[in-house]
């Protein structure tokens, strides 16, 4: 089945810093990718996604690319705001099934 | 609200009790799933229904876990005799998709916290 591997947090960055997030998978075929993000005291909820190699999924500043060669889809924001603190999730899927990572804590400080 | 509705929200239990954790989808939405969530781990797939049907439930842990949804709309996740090891977050998600074409558009609840004593 299908599994999922991203850093491990938490992450504390100054705003305006950058951010990365790494995630790698593993799967059978071509899943679809996505990154999830859970703000303080709300569910999940899809950030973007991306459905195959090559894809660039972007919302809200953030940015991740489907690369098949290295099997990554690592999260990436230019400037990160203090609204960004958040629990990010990277997920995969071949049908109705997602498999998430274990989530990553991150904390943008004014 | 507009948006999927779980409850309680948390719960605590001793070890032997039955547990019931309630989820309203977004009306209209045909796709109901529940994840687990154990602390410090992502959500982890538990079973999925469209509409009553309850598809898959590969995931749900034991027999002492049985999930309904009876008339395609409200669905419970019921746990009986509850352990230890069923602490953790229950989440509920549904979607206007129908299975197989995983666009990841799902929305989820707040989740129920369940602590097992």
């Amino acid at each position: 089945g299908n599994s999922v591997t991203q850093m491990e947090g938490p992450v504390t960055l100054s705003e305006e810093a950058f951010l990365t997030i790494n995630c790698t998978y593993t799967a059978t075929g071509y899943p679809s990718l996505f990154w999830y993000v859970q703000y303080p005291g709300e569910g999940l909820q899809l950030l973007l996604k991306a459905t195959k190699a090559d894809d660039k999924g972007s919302n809200k500043g953030f940015e991740a690319t489907y690369r098949k060669e290295t099997t990554s889809f690592h999260l990436e924001k230019g400037s990160v705001q203090v609204s960004d603190s958040a629990v990010y999730f990277c997920s995969s899927s071949n049908d109705y099934k997602l498999s998430f990572g274990a989530g990553t804590t991150v904390t943008v400080r004014a | 609200g507009a948006g999927v509705s779980q409850s309680p929200r948390y719960k605590v239990a001793k070890r032997g009790q039955d547990v019931a954790l309630r989820c309203d989808p977004i009306s209209g939405h045909v796709s109901l799933f529940w994840y687990q969530q154990a602390l410090g781990q992502g959500p982890e797939f538990l079973t999925y229904f469209q509409n009553e049907a309850q598809l898959d439930k590969s995931g749900l842990p034991s027999d002492r876990f049985f999930a309904e949804r009876p008339e395609g709309s409200v669905s419970t996740l019921k746990i009986q005799r509850t352990q230890q090891e069923d602490s953790a977050v229950y989440l509920c998600a549904s979607s206007l998709i129908l299975a197989g074409w995983n666009t990841g558009e799902l929305f989820f609840g707040e989740g129920s916290r369940l602590t097992v004593l």
